[in-house]
């Protein structure tokens, strides 16, 4: 199962947006909305950011939001902040053998 | 407080085996899916293996098919990867993680993670 496309980095200023994407086929990202991020800083673990597209945990701030547009999931950070400095990554629900598949990584970088 | 602690990673020789454990807490444990994500040094995240809630349905990336066991105990509040075959390409820190929503799997996200466990294969 081949991982989803992302960029490899991502950069703004503070108080900007920016917008991550994640392409995969009709057989994950396009057929399901089962699309989720994580932020993982340095060291430590991943961290749920969205699910289900577009849906936040709690306590997860609403600067993060999710979107879908055919096989292209997104995630938009609005209002950067220096604690957004992180690698993201994006996973969804595959039809594959394999259930779950992964995004390469994007490094957000905040000028 | 929700937890998630593994433990079991080491050294090993290609060829060799190892067993990982995650002990949960905080949580009623039998009502959600687990698994288990891996990255490489300096590499992005790799989804391994997960267990449904009540153990009856297990998946495996293909590159551990095979080589790997998921199972868990109900009973103890516990998570295990048994890895055996071990190579070089397994090196990597191993995260265990719960599924999002109770009754589910782990592919509608992971909403709490262990610290992970560093698994090195070398001669």
């Amino acid at each position: 199962q081949s991982a989803l496309t992302q960029p490899a980095s991502v950069s703004g200023s503070p108080g900007q947006s920016i917008t991550i994407s994640c392409t995969g086929t009709s057989s994950d990202v396009g057929g399901y909305n089962f699309v989720s991020w994580y932020q993982q800083h340095p060291g430590k673990a991943p961290k749920l950011m969205i699910y289900d597209v577009t849906n936040r945990p709690s306590g997860i701030s609403n600067r993060f939001s999710g979107s879908k547009s055919g096989n292209t999931a997104s995630l938009t950070i609005s209002g950067l902040q220096a604690e957004d400095e992180a690698d993201y990554y994006c996973s969804s629900y595959t039809s594959s053998s394999t259930p779950v598949v992964f995004g390469g990584g994007t490094k957000v970088t905040v000028l | 407080e929700v937890q998630l602690v593994e433990s079991g990673g080491g050294s090993v020789q290609p060829g060799g085996s190892l067993r990982l454990s995650c002990a949960a807490s905080g949580f009623t444990f039998s009502n959600y899916g687990l698994g288990w994500v891996r990255q490489a040094p300096g590499k992005g995240l790799e989804w391994v293996s997960s267990i449904r809630h009540s153990g009856g349905t297990t998946h495996y990336a293909d590159s551990v098919k095979g080589r790997f066991t998921i199972s868990r105990d109900n009973s103890e509040n516990t998570l295990y990867l048994q890895m055996s075959s071990l190579r070089a390409e397994d090196t990597a820190v191993y995260y265990c993680a719960k599924g999002n929503l109770p009754t589910g799997g782990t592919a509608r996200g992971m909403d709490v993670w262990g610290q992970g466990t560093t698994v090195t294969v070398s001669s």
